[in-house]
């Protein structure tokens, strides 16, 4: 059975901070690692794609991933309110599946 | 960006009803993807399709059904609501190839009385 594990959170930043969001999977042939966003009764967002060792940069996010250690996280930079929500770390499983954590919630207060 | 459609985004409808979720997606991708999401919940995959005429069950047991006669479209179908069957259910699609980018619709939220 492959897992995603995440912390339920709630992670609680102030505003501008950073905030670190961290991801274990028990699969060592999972190749492929997403971040989504969901906030409250929305559907999922993609925000971050990462497939290689190291990190991956857009605008305020960054991903890391160690495929050695099982590892995959999220840093967002200058939190803002608007980031508050429930993110999803996800893993290619068989079939062209994706193996979904329970999320992380994440709350930025001003 | 995908365009992923689902109608219709809220459905109250009482026990024993049939009922159909329509999902639709106009950039041509090959799989699609159905999830199951309790308020507050993780996601649970109930069906997928690798293309047209392909459907596989996912790993959360599911009395619905599905078919796939058109690439764009992927319909999900209860023959026989219950209000165990009250649960937000989000369609996804993603490209063909070694990506597996997911990409969602705005979702059906489902209320069974």
């Amino acid at each position: 059975q492959k897992e995603v594990e995440q912390n339920s959170g709630p992670l609680s930043v102030p505003e501008g901070a950073i905030a670190s969001l961290n991801c274990t999977y028990s699969d060592r042939g999972s190749q492929s690692f997403f971040w989504y966003r969901q906030y409250s009764g929305k559907s999922p967002e993609l925000i971050m794609s990462i497939y290689s060792n190291g990190d991956k940069e857009d605008g305020r996010f960054t991903a890391q991933l160690n495929k050695a250690s099982q590892y995959v996280s999220l840093l967002i930079r200058d939190s803002q309110p608007s980031d508050s929500a429930t993110y999803l770390c996800a893993v290619n499983g068989g079939y062209s599946t994706l193996t979904f954590g329970k999320g992380t919630m994440l709350l930025v207060s001003p | 960006e995908a365009d992923i459609y689902q109608t219709p985004r809220y459905l109250v409808i009482g026990t024993g009803k049939k009922i159909t979720l329509e999902c639709s997606q106009t950039m041509g991708h090959d799989k699609m993807y159905w999830y199951q999401q309790d308020p507050g919940m993780e996601l649970h995959l109930i069906h997928y399709s690798y293309g047209v005429n392909s459907t596989e069950k996912g790993d959360l047991s599911s009395e619905s059904t599905v078919s796939r006669i058109r690439t764009e479209h992927f319909p999900l179908t209860l023959e026989s609501a219950r209000p165990s069957h009250t649960s937000q259910y989000l369609c996804a699609s993603s490209v063909s190839g070694s990506s597996y980018e997911q990409y969602f619709g705005p979702g059906t939220r489902l209320t069974v009385t």
